[in-house]
């Protein structure tokens, strides 16, 4: 089972409306929740990082929230546009005591903005 | 800015041959990691490197070696190679310590791999 696991796999809609991704995760103790943006090919680009103790960041129009109790996080993309048409992926840091490296992905959810 | 470099970009090799992935970090960046992205799959971390030593070790392969140089560019080694090696391959660097107390990787733009 994955530690890190993401709700919708795939997600269709149109352009200039809102839609809501959704990540569980079982990794503890962890450190910080990210979330990426990938698109095909290309390297994942950091869209927002939370430590446990954050539950709220924004990036322009990206929202991400991090429930550390029920470990669950969303990412929330508002007015979108073409561009945001790529995979979002959910990413934990467990803690290790120290400075933490390596990085849990989770499956990831496709989505695809159609004019 | 100055973002991660990798190289090649596109990598063909067969059955058995051996390749090498080079990754430059973001200057000022002390620690490199490399994971592997399987077709349709998430990426896996294969092993960091922090001030030229190993930091921490994922599912790497034993074909498969890397090392951090004296001017933190990092090169992956891999060798016999075998038809399901045939996948993207990021590097990311980071700051180790930061005030914030995570570190941020910044991927690379990665190297596709395909063995025949």
């Amino acid at each position: 089972k994955n530690q890190v696991e993401q709700s919708p796999q795939s997600l269709i809609i149109l352009e200039g409306k809102n839609c809501t991704l959704q990540c569980n995760y079982t990794v503890s103790p962890f450190s910080n929740l990210r979330w990426y943006k990938q698109d095909t090919g290309r390297g994942p680009v950091s869209l927002t990082i939370m430590t446990f103790s954050e539950n709220t960041k924004s990036n322009g129009r990206y929202t991400a929230t991090l429930d550390a109790d029920t470990k669950q996080s969303s990412l929330h993309i508002t007015a979108s546009q073409l561009s945001d048409s790529a995979s979002y992926i959910c990413v934990v840091s467990p803690n290790y005591g120290g400075a933490t490296n390596k990085l849990i992905f989770g499956t990831g959810t496709l989505l695809a903005v159609q004019p | 800015a100055a973002g991660v470099i990798q190289s090649p970009r596109h990598l063909i090799k067969e059955k058995r041959e051996t390749a090498t992935l080079k990754c430059y970090p973001i200057p000022r960046h002390d620690t490199v990691y490399w994971y592997q992205q399987g077709p349709g799959q998430d990426p896996q971390f294969l092993i960091s490197f922090y001030e030229k030593m190993q930091s921490d070790k994922g599912s790497i392969p034993d074909r498969f070696s890397a090392q951090q140089f004296s001017d933190y560019h990092s090169e992956l080694n891999m060798s016999s190679l075998e038809l399901g090696d045939s996948a993207l391959y990021f590097c990311a660097s980071s700051l180790r310590y930061r005030l914030a107390g995570y570190n941020e990787q910044f991927f690379g733009p990665g190297t596709r791999l395909t063995v025949l």
